[in-house]
């Protein structure tokens, strides 16, 4: 069993609609909890970052992380289709530890 | 800033062949990474290297060699491709503090092994 689980998708949304994103993990001691964005054909770039529980927002996107279900999520509020990638969950256990990927969710938004 | 450049782009290898992988990163950061990415896998990390001179293993190390000679440049290398390494390779670095400096990541190399 993988230590990251996140849906592959495809998730198929209307333009102005919400994303709700979300990866489940196994191992408590991961702390620090990272969305990548990957762009087709593209290296994956950071979009959000939290460290231990709680939310975090930043413009359009709130990242969430409920440690005690080992569950984050990414919500992508008033969706453009420029939103269209795939989107990859990232942890680790501490400051400098390995990170653990999700598999990648792709969202398409149409117009 | 180039940030983290990786060359080539692309390339195609006959089972056998050997060939390297070049990454550089202009942002002075002491962690460099190499990953693959395959459909359905995510990122599965290759080798990873603290600082200048240091190398270690990922989670895939096995048909694969690294040589961290200068701060700057992550070399990967395989002596005898197989098709199964067939994949897209990222290179990443990361410094400084955590959620400040994460994993910056270069725009792939894709590698087909006939």
């Amino acid at each position: 069993q993988k230590e990251v689980e996140q849906d592959p998708g495809p998730l198929s949304v209307p333009e102005g609609a919400i994303v709700s994103l979300n990866c489940t993990y196994s191992n408590s001691a991961f702390q620090y909890f990272m969305w990548y964005r990957q762009y087709s054909r593209k290296g994956p770039e950071l979009l959000m970052y939290t460290y231990s529980s709680g939310n975090k927002e930043d413009g359009r996107f709130t990242a969430q992380v409920d440690k005690s279900s080992k569950y984050i999520s990414l919500f992508i509020r008033d969706s453009q289709p420029s939103d269209s990638a795939t989107y990859l969950c990232a942890m680790r256990p501490d400051s400098w530890g390995k990170l653990q990927f999700g598999s990648g969710t792709q969202v398409v938004v149409t117009p | 800033n180039a940030g983290v450049t990786q060359t080539p782009k692309f390339r195609v290898l006959k089972t056998g062949q050997s060939m390297t992988l070049l990454c550089a990163q202009d942002m002075n950061h002491e962690y460099m990474y190499w990953y693959r990415q395959d459909p359905g896998m995510g990122l599965r990390l290759i080798h990873y290297s603290v600082g200048e001179g240091t190398t270690a293993k990922g989670e895939v190390p096995d048909g694969y060699n690294v040589s961290r000679l200068k701060k700057q440049n992550f070399l990967l290398g395989l002596e005898s491709a197989a098709p199964s390494q067939t994949s897209v390779y990222f290179c990443a670095s990361r410094g400084g503090l955590a959620g400040v400096n994460e994993q910056f990541f270069g725009p792939g190399t894709r590698l087909t092994v006939l």
